[in-house]
């Protein structure tokens, strides 16, 4: 099975600032990568999907890279809304792995 | 508006069995790939099973020959059956679509439910 390491785990940081969340595979997935937001007490939101394509209604804020095992998910300009739980899955292979999540907060 | 609503959760006892159902709104289930994603209490997100349109399912190996994913076409219903329950099974259960269209590859999961709760439990 395919493992998906996220750093850091937490992340502090301001409104206004911009971070970058890390997920690392265990093995070469290509572009089959996907990033969600998720808020406490609610379901997950796709914001990226194919490592680098934002879906429709994702604010511009947000944006996605990377190939094969390093991938990033970059939020410029952190907006209230944005402090959240940050997830990466992998599309590659079943079972379709969650990294373990980065909380980023305020 | 697409709308995915899960239901069937509750308290259960360690060994008993639940099904949980996905009611799709404005969505075909058979047409698009259909996942159950589950998240224990202060965890992160679990991938648990998958069905395919043309009918191949896949499951976590935590949940192999436990667990077994199904639709209803007639009732656009996707459904997760759970025996043999143990207590680390307990998590919100999630279902969530993956559209068809020019991306599906991918597996992105765009549409999700608001989950239903298992808790296994004596």
């Amino acid at each position: 099975d395919i493992q998906l390491t996220q750093f850091p785990s937490s992340l502090s940081a301001s409104v206004g600032d911009s971070v970058t969340i890390t997920c690392r595979a265990s093995q070469r997935i290509s572009t089959f990568l996907n990033w969600y937001q998720q808020k406490p007490g609610k379901a997950p939101k796709l914001l990226i999907f194919g490592a680098s394509s934002v879906q429709t209604g994702v604010p511009s804020g947000f944006s996605g890279s990377g190939s094969g095992t390093d991938f990033t998910l970059t939020i410029s300009s952190l907006q209230p809304e944005d402090f959240a739980t940050y997830y990466c899955q992998q599309g590659y292979a079943t079972p379709h792995s969650f990294g373990q999540g980065t909380k980023l907060e305020l | 508006e697409v709308q995915l609503v899960e239901s069937g959760g509750g308290l259960v006892q360690p060994g008993g069995s639940l099904r949980l159902s996905c009611a799709a709104s404005e969505f075909t289930v058979s047409s698009n790939y259909m996942t159950w994603v589950r998240q224990a209490p202060g965890q992160g997100l679990e991938w648990v099973s998958i069905l395919f349109s043309g009918g191949n399912t896949y499951y976590s190996d935590s949940v192999k020959g436990r667990f077994t994913i199904s639709r209803d076409d007639s009732e656009n219903k996707l459904y997760l059956q759970m025996n043999s329950l143990r207590s680390d099974d307990t998590a919100v259960y999630y279902c969530a679509a993956t559209p068809a269209g020019p991306f599906y590859y991918f597996y992105y999961l765009a549409v999700w439910g608001r989950g239903t709760t298992v808790t296994v439990s004596s």
